[in-house]
């Protein structure tokens, strides 16, 4: 089936430095999104990514969709304590009369102040 | 963004018996809907897709007669673990598709 690959598994930063992370995938995606859960709790969306090549922001986050549609990063800038999280990427595979979302690994961020 | 509601947040059930996780849209219409597992420290794992109205498409290695799902609205849909055992203990995760996948609060099920 279709699998995401995720990294890095985990990223330990110091408070106020930048965030890379990254998925890709064998096979072409229709969508990309990025989710951020706390424990216990859902997935939060943070950005969503519709058109190969699109880079979109929101607030310190930005995330782009590959152009060859098979990868997607998200990168947060000055990164503050509330960022610590499980990051996911999630994507919308091609599948011919259906439509459903799978998952990343999850990059664990620990913020050191 | 929209508002899923899912109850309980927590359950603990001893083995054998079973135990339903109630879904719901409060804002929104969805005739897709998905129910997700995560074990501690991994990712999502896709479950089932259900539509309104039709019978649930089950991934791979899921057992539909062991996780019943029901969609029974446009704004609800329940999972059914039946015969729970210990190993069923999981994070459980709905999310109703509008345009994007709009995810309730999961419920953490402990089967003792």
């Amino acid at each position: 089936g279709q699998q995401l690959n995720q990294s890095p598994q985990s990223m330990f930063i110091q408070e106020g430095e930048d965030v890379s992370m990254n998925c890709t995938s064998s096979s072409i995606f229709n969508t990309w999104l990025w989710y951020k859960q706390d424990p216990g709790e859902g997935p939060v969306l943070l950005i969503a990514l519709y058109k190969a090549g699109e880079l979109t922001s929101n607030g310190r986050l930005t995330a782009q969709f590959g152009i060859t549609r098979k990868d997607s990063f998200l990168n947060i800038s000055a990164s503050i304590p509330s960022d610590v999280g499980i990051y996911f990427c999630a994507g919308t595979p091609i599948i011919q009369g259906a439509q459903k979302l799978v998952f990343g690994q999850g990059t664990r961020l620990t913020i050191n102040p | 963004g929209a508002v899923v509601s899912q109850h309980p947040s927590w359950v603990i059930c001893k083995s054998g018996t079973s135990v339903k996780i109630e879904c719901r849209s409060l804002d929104f219409q969805a005739t897709t809907m998905f129910w997700y597992r995560q074990f501690p420290k991994q990712s999502l794992m896709l479950m089932a897709t259900s539509n309104e109205g039709s019978k649930a498409t089950y991934e791979q290695g899921v057992e539909k007669d062991k996780f019943l799902i029901n969609h029974a609205s446009l704004t609800l849909s329940t999972l059914t673990v039946t015969s729970a055992h210990p190993e069923d203990s999981s994070f459980y995760i709905c999310g109703f598709l509008g345009n994007t996948i709009y995810f309730g609060e999961g419920s953490w099920l402990t089967v003792v």
